[in-house]
């Protein structure tokens, strides 16, 4: 099993500037997220997804940042525009119950916006 | 004051030694705690789930919660080089609530050979 894939590793891009992070989850698995790690606040859940449809977008701090699972292979994660306080390690994690120790990180995308 | 406190170290320690991580929260209805390893530029992964007070232990791991000292802690004995990462405690009221886990700022380990 791959495990959960997130592209791409490192994105480095400018502030106003469309910003697209990608995931596939392990198959088999139900459930989708969306954390953000920084230094400041620690990790924070975005986003979660159950069979594709948005359960809980409590999370997601602006309007900027909007996600979506068109099938239960893929989901992305976009931010536009860009902002450099947005800079920080984002995971996408998978489980196949509805479970909170059931969650299999991805390796993260680093995102840093000058 | 921080919902789920934790001393962010950074900690050192000989191989060998035993380690001690510990985190405090806040709020009582916290029921299921949770301790995850994270390697340098990898995401979390979960390495000991408890639910309510006592002590549950996995090989040279223990995690034990003390809900009336709102106090949670992880003991690795026998440290080894591998064991060096950051470790993130967690917890939240519901096994279900993904929303409402709140993790800890995270304790960074170091273990010289």
């Amino acid at each position: 099993d791959a495990g959960v894939i997130q592209s791409p590793r490192h994105e480095v891009t400018e502030m106003g500037q469309e910003v697209t992070l990608r995931c596939k989850p392990i198959s088999g698995h139900d459930y989708l997220f969306w954390y953000r790690q920084t230094m400041m606040r620690g990790l924070e859940l975005l986003i979660y997804f159950n069979n594709n449809v948005p359960i809980d977008d409590s999370g997601m701090p602006e309007d900027r940042f909007s996600a979506k699972m068109p099938n239960a292979s893929f989901s992305t994660l976009k931010i536009q525009p860009s902002e450099p306080r947005d800079s920080a390690v984002y995971f996408c994690a998978s489980s196949f119950l509805h479970s909170t120790d059931t969650q299999y990180f991805g390796p993260g995308t680093r995102l840093t916006v000058l | 004051q921080k919902e789920v406190e934790q001393d962010p170290g950074p900690l050192s320690v000989p191989e060998g030694a035993i380690v001690s991580l510990n985190c405090t929260y806040s709020n009582s209805a916290f029921q299921y705690f949770m301790w995850y390893r994270q390697y340098s530029r990898k995401g979390p992964e979960l390495l000991m789930y408890t639910y309510s007070s006592g002590n549950k232990e996995d090989g040279r791991f223990t995690a034990q919660v003390d809900k009336s000292s709102k106090y949670i802690s992880l003991f690795i004995r026998d440290s080894q080089p591998s064991d060096s990462a950051t470790y993130l405690c967690a917890m939240s009221a519901m096994k279900t609530s993904y929303d409402k886990v709140i993790f800890g700022p995270g304790t960074s380990l170091s273990v010289i050979p």
